[in-house]
C-alpha cells in the first residue's frame, strides 16, 4: 500500500499569505495526484488533478506542482473561505489512498 | 448539473446490515466508474470500494473485503453499497464519488451519509 505522507499536519497562517502544503508518497505515483478541500460539514471538493491541473472553477490562486514522491499544493495568497482541510490522493496503485490531511488555520 | 444524492444511513447494531444507495443525475451515469469513500468522526478520508462503468469490475478496501458489496443499476441511475457484518469502526460518513472521463481522479463528491454502528 502506498502511504501519504502531508505536512505539515496543522498550519496558522493569515488571509493573504501564502500557504505551502507538502505531501510525499512511499513509492512513485508518477502524476497520479489529486488535491481534495473540505470546509467543515462539507463534501470534500476537487482542486486539483494530475499533480498539477487545476479543476473546473478552481481560483487561479490554487496550484500543484511535483511527480514521483514529491508533490506540493501552493495557495499563493489566502482568502477567507480557503480555511479548510486538504487532502492528497493517489490512484496509481490499488489501493487508493489519502493523506492524512492538512489543516489551514486563521491565524 | 452533476448531483449524487446518497441515503440510506443509520444507527445499526454491530453485526447488522446497511444498505446505501447513491442516485446520480446530470451526466450519463453508465459511462462512469463510481466510489465509495468514507470518513470516520474527526478522521481523514478512507477509499472503501469502486465499481467499472458496466459493472463487470469491483474493487475492495482490504477493511471491508468479504462484507461490503458494491453494486450499480444502470437503468435507474444508482449506486450501491450493501453493508453486512457491520462492526464499530465501520461508523463513518459515507461518500459517494464520480469518477473524471479519464478515470484518473474522482470529479464529483455526494454530500455523505452517515452510518453509526453502535449496540
Amino acid at each position: 500500500e502506498i502511504v501519504l505522507t502531508q505536512s505539515p499536519a496543522t498550519m496558522s497562517l493569515s488571509p493573504g499569505e501564502r500557504a505551502t502544503l507538502s505531501c510525499r508518497a512511499s513509492q512513485s505515483v508518477s502524476s497520479y495526484l489529486t488535491w481534495h478541500q473540505q470546509k467543515p460539514g462539507q463534501a470534500p471538493r476537487l482542486l486539483i488533478y494530475d499533480a498539477s491541473n487545476r479543476a473546473t472553477g478552481i481560483p487561479a490562486r490554487f496550484s500543484g506542482s511535483g511527480s514521483g514522491t514529491d508533490f506540493t499544493l501552493t495557495i499563493s495568497s489566502l482568502e477567507p473561505e480557503d480555511f479548510a482541510v486538504y487532502y492528497c490522493q493517489q490512484r496509481s496503485n490499488w489501493p487508493w489512498t489519502f493523506g492524512q490531511g492538512t489543516k489551514v488555520e486563521i491565524k | 448539473e452533476v448531483q449524487l444524492l446518497e441515503s440510506g444511513g443509520g444507527l445499526v447494531q454491530p453485526g447488522g446490515s446497511l444498505r446505501l444507495s447513491c442516485a446520480a443525475s446530470g451526466f450519463p451515469f453508465s459511462s462512469y466508474v463510481m466510489s465509495w469513500v468514507r470518513q470516520a468522526p474527526g478522521k481523514g478520508l478512507e477509499w472503501v470500494s469502486t465499481i467499472s462503468d458496466s459493472g463487470g469490475r469491483t474493487y475492495y478496501a482490504d477493511s471491508v473485503k468479504g462484507r461490503f458489496t458494491i453494486s450499480r443499476d444502470n437503468s435507474k441511475n444508482t449506486l450501491y453499497l450493501q453493508m453486512n457484518s457491520l462492526r464499530a469502526e465501520d461508523t463513518a460518513v459515507y461518500y459517494c464519488a464520480k469518477d473524471s472521463p479519464t478515470a484518473r481522479h474522482f470529479d464529483y463528491w455526494g454530500q455523505g451519509t452517515l452510518v453509526t454502528v453502535s449496540s
